[in-house]
């Protein structure tokens, strides 16, 4: 039971050059996030989903887009990357969140991205 | 005005102390309160939650809650070096655009020995 899993952990990027970072989680959760951490500014939220087959903007979404391509999986893409976007990037999943009792988010290991 | 707000410290305290950490939050529909733990270089890891008015013991650990004045506290007793970390206080804000996590940007804890 790997939990939630991105990849790549490292990654150097040019300005303007494209990626895509890609999480997977195998816990049967519904609902999916993308977080960037940069020093002084906390987690900040990226995109969600909810569910598969919807995304929705979170506090941070522009210069990137999302997928949800199915349950599992909730990619995170870089069209052109720009140096602001030079950060660690987190993954999450979570059962539900029409209720917000017990729900918890657990997070995968990390994306750590440099744009030169 | 910040959703949730942390003093970003770095808070000292000596081994055997108890550590007091405070969050603060903005939107009085907050639902569901919740203390993240993030090592260096690491993930955050939940600690503790807390949904109600008052004290949440788990172990080492006490949540209070105080929705009337809106802020959610953390209290470590008995501090070891291991608790030397970054705690991070999480919302669930309550209203539109669904139930997202809000967190705050995180206070720094050191213990010493």
């Amino acid at each position: 039971n790997a939990g939630v899993t991105q990849t790549p952990k490292f990654q150097v990027l040019k300005t303007g050059q494209s990626m895509t970072l890609q999480c997977a989680q195998d816990m049967n959760h519904n609902s999916m996030y993308w977080y960037r951490q940069d020093p002084g500014m906390g987690l900040r939220l990226i995109y969600y989903s909810a569910s598969e087959g919807t995304t929705d903007k979170g506090e941070v979404p522009n210069g990137y887009n999302v997928s949800r391509l199915n349950k599992r999986e909730f990619s995170l893409r870089l069209e052109s990357a720009a140096p602001s976007q030079t950060s660690v990037y987190f993954c999450a999943s979570e059962r539900d969140t029409r209720s917000s009792g017990a729900n918890v988010l657990t997070f995968g290991a990390g994306s750590r991205l440099t744009v030169l | 005005q910040k959703e949730v707000e942390q003093n970003s410290g770095p808070l000292s305290v000596p081994e055997g102390a108890i550590a007091s950490l405070n969050c603060t939050y903005s939107d009085r529909g907050s639902q569901s309160f919740f203390w993240y733990r993030q090592y260096s270089g690491k993930s955050p890891e939940l600690i503790m939650s807390i949904y109600s008015n008052g004290d949440k013991e788990d172990g080492r650990f006490t949540a209070q809650l105080n929705k009337a004045s809106q802020y959610v506290s953390l209290l470590i007793r008995d501090s070891q070096p291991s608790d030397s970390a970054t705690y991070l206080c999480a919302v669930r804000l309550g209203g539109g655009g669904g139930n997202k996590l809000t967190f705050g940007t995180g206070t720094q804890l050191k213990v010493e020995l």
